[in-house]
């Protein structure tokens, strides 16, 4: 099974502030890795896919890059509607796997 | 409006069953992947089981597998997760997905449930 690790699991920044996430995979995943944000009490919404691909409707200040086995979410200018739960999961094969999160807490 | 509803949830003793709907509206079911999603309280996400569209492949986490059953009726617009032996870990909200694109086995998930809450309790 392929194992996601995120980094760092809290990550305190503000206002303003470049914002970048880190998910390694335990093998290669190709561009099979999707980015989630989540808010208290919400379910998770979907930022980006194919590694490096904006959902509609999610701000431009939101992008991902990467491919094979290590991968990054940044947020170019972190706004307060961005203080939230980020997951990384992968698409690639049985069974599909989250990491473990990362919170962005308000600095 | 494309919207997913769970159902089934509850409070259920170790070693029982259980089994969780989700109603699927606003988007041709039949042509999309679903996943059924957990959340342990204060947890991250953990991925359940998946099934493509046409039943044809099913996916389940090794913690889930052997007690799990994934199942969806087309003609319902409904997924259905059937859940033995349940086991205090197995307490969370679980959330069903639905995949971005139409008659792809794996994908982002675009679309998701509130969820529904078990807790395995005795």
């Amino acid at each position: 099974d392929i194992q996601m690790t995120q980094s760092p699991s809290t990550l305190s920044a503000s206002v303003g502030d470049r914002v970048t996430i880190t998910c390694r995979a335990s093998q290669s995943i190709s561009s099979w890795l999707a980015w989630y944000q989540q808010k208290p009490g919400k379910a998770p919404k979907l930022l980006i896919y194919e590694a490096s691909t904006l959902e509609s409707g999610v701000p431009s200040r939101f992008s991902g890059s990467g491919s094979g086995t290590d991968f990054t979410l940044t947020i170019s200018s972190l706004q307060p509607d961005d203080f939230a739960t980020y997951y990384c999961q992968h698409y690639n094969s049985n069974p599909l796997t989250f990491g473990g999160g990362t919170r962005v807490e308000i600095k | 409006e494309v919207q997913l509803v769970e159902s089934g949830g509850g409070l259920v003793q170790p070693g029982r069953s259980l089994r969780l709907s989700c109603a699927a509206s606003g988007f041709t079911f039949g042509d999309y992947t679903m996943h059924w999603v957990r959340q342990a309280p204060g947890k991250g996400l953990e991925w359940v089981s998946g099934i493509s569209w046409n039943s044809g492949n099913m996916g389940y986490a090794d913690s889930v597998k052997g007690r799990f059953t994934i199942s969806r009726d087309n003609a319902k617009n409904s997924l259905y997760l059937q859940m033995n032996s349940l086991r205090t870990e197995d307490t969370a909200l679980y959330h069903c997905a639905k995949v971005l694109r139409r008659r792809i086995p794996y994908d982002a998930s675009d679309v998701w449930g509130q969820g529904t809450m078990v807790t395995v309790s005795s």
